[in-house]
């Protein structure tokens, strides 16, 4: 089973559909959680952290199990500027500073 | 502030010969990561520095690889002798240091776009 799983997609959405991307990761001792944004030939950038209470910013909202080991995000009214590739990442456990990464949900939202 | 610079953004190369990438980090961050991307493995920590140590070569693929950080604003990442599967993206990423290991968001840079023929 590999570290971090995600649906690799591609997810193909209307603008202004709600779309939910999941993941889970194998390590229960993993701390830290988050989602990263990649455009296309472009470097990751962080979207947001992923907390226990679960948090939101904007359209965009992120929650965690930790019973399931399952993080997910969810994109509310899509604009064609979320397609993107968007990476579940989770921290080595002890170790805050390395982090493991899938291999991403690819999203295009579609006119 | 500039980004994390890293050069060149792409390069091609024959199998065997000598590959130098080079990266300049955030100026005040003291973690320095090298990370590679492939379309099978996705994103993988190569190895990373703190206040210019390294702390974890263990992703470094073999002893073809080697990186340097000879101060704080300069790191390298050489591949000798290179090989048709070391084409990749190499990105390196910079954070701040917090006291108690307390995550800081990675900045990448560009990435180097790196063909081995």
């Amino acid at each position: 089973r590999k570290e971090v799983e995600q649906d690799p997609g591609p997810f193909n959405v209307p603008e202004g559909a709600t779309v939910a991307f999941n993941c889970t990761y194998s390590n229960s001792a993993s701390q830290s959680f988050f989602w990263y944004r990649q455009d296309c030939r472009k470097e990751p950038k962080l979207l947001m952290s992923v907390y226990s209470s679960g948090n939101e910013d904007g359209r965009f909202t992120a929650q965690l199990n930790r019973a399931s080991q399952y993080i997910s995000l969810l994109i509310r009214d899509s604009k064609l500027s979320d397609s993107a590739t968007y990476l579940c990442v989770v921290n080595f456990a002890g170790n805050n500073r390395k982090l493991i990464w899938g291999l991403g949900t690819s999203l295009a939202v579609n006119p | 502030d500039a980004g994390v610079i890293q050069s060149p953004r792409h390069e091609v190369t024959e199998m065997g010969q000598e590959v130098t990438l080079r990266c300049k980090p955030i100026s005040g961050h003291d973690y320095l990561f090298w990370y590679r991307q492939t379309m099978m493995r996705g994103l993988e920590l190569l190895i990373y520095f703190n206040n210019n140590v390294p702390i974890d070569d263990s992703g470094m693929p073999e002893d073809r690889f080697s990186a340097k950080m000879p101060n704080a604003s300069f790191s390298t990442l050489k591949i000798q002798p290179s090989e048709p599967r070391d084409s990749a993206v190499y990105f390196c990423a910079s954070s701040l240091g917090t006291s108690g290991g307390a995550y800081n968001e990675q900045f990448f840079g560009p990435g180097t776009r790196l063909t081995v023929l």
